[in-house]
């Protein structure tokens, strides 16, 4: 079945890289995601790859995909205090002829100075 | 342009009692989920619709819950009767298209809590 794996919390210094893993079970995923939940709002796409492509830069974000592992990773450089938040990495999963999205737990990141 | 708008943004209610909450997709979306937040099993599918049709009700709970889609602009996830273990964040979100992830917007959120 489909599933996707993550780690619960991650701390960094301000001015660090972030790197937050994600494994997914569904080779057959045609996109691999990344949404950012800011405390008491909803979810906002960061952003995505698609299953063909290594990696994905935008701006300070860099999106890495092992296919072979299953594995999926997000890259912030230069992390600020307004990256804080939950990060979900989010599969997409096939049913009823429809894709849908599984995510995956969240990571909490906590950026201190 | 207006988002997913859900309302009420925040619940409190009794066990037993029932709870509608409500969603307005982005106008021009044919797809609309329906997912249950929590901190003991994260973000859940409960529901999706396209062109107002459930497509995939397999993450409804149980028959206390009921989902529908009268028209393209409205939803509506009841409980009834309501318990406390409900108590959790319920989001909307729509799309354009059949569900790829670039173009799924999602609504702030309603913040139910069933004492």
């Amino acid at each position: 079945g489909e599933d996707v794996e993550q780690s619960l919390f991650l701390s960094v210094r301000e001015g660090d890289s972030s790197v937050i893993n994600c494994t997914y079970t569904d080779s057959s995923s045609t996109y691999l995601y990344w949404y950012k939940q800011e405390p008491g709002a909803g979810l906002q796409l960061l952003t995505y790859i698609f299953s063909n492509m290594d990696m994905k830069q935008d701006q300070r974000l860099t999106v890495l995909l092992n296919k072979k592992d299953k594995h999926l990773s997000l890259r912030i450089a230069d992390t600020q205090t307004g990256d804080s938040a939950i990060y979900f990495c989010a599969e997409t999963g096939f049913s009823g002829g429809y894709n849908k999205l599984i995510f995956g737990a969240g990571t909490r990141l906590a950026v201190h100075p | 342009d207006a988002g997913v708008i859900q309302s009420p943004r925040h619940e409190v209610t009794e066990m037993g009692q029932e709870v509608t909450l409500r969603c307005k997709p982005i106008s021009g979306h044919n797809s609309l989920f329906w997912y249950r937040q929590t901190m003991m099993r994260g973000l859940e599918l409960l529901i999706y619709f396209n062109n107002n049709v459930p497509i995939d009700d397999s993450g409804m709970p149980e028959d206390r819950f009921s989902a529908k889609m009268p028209n393209a602009s409205f939803s509506t996830l009841k409980i009834q009767p309501s318990e406390p273990r409900d108590s959790a964040v319920y989001f909307c979100a729509s799309s354009r298209d059949r569900g790829t992830g670039n173009t799924i917007y999602f609504g702030e959120g309603s913040w139910l809590t069933v004492v």
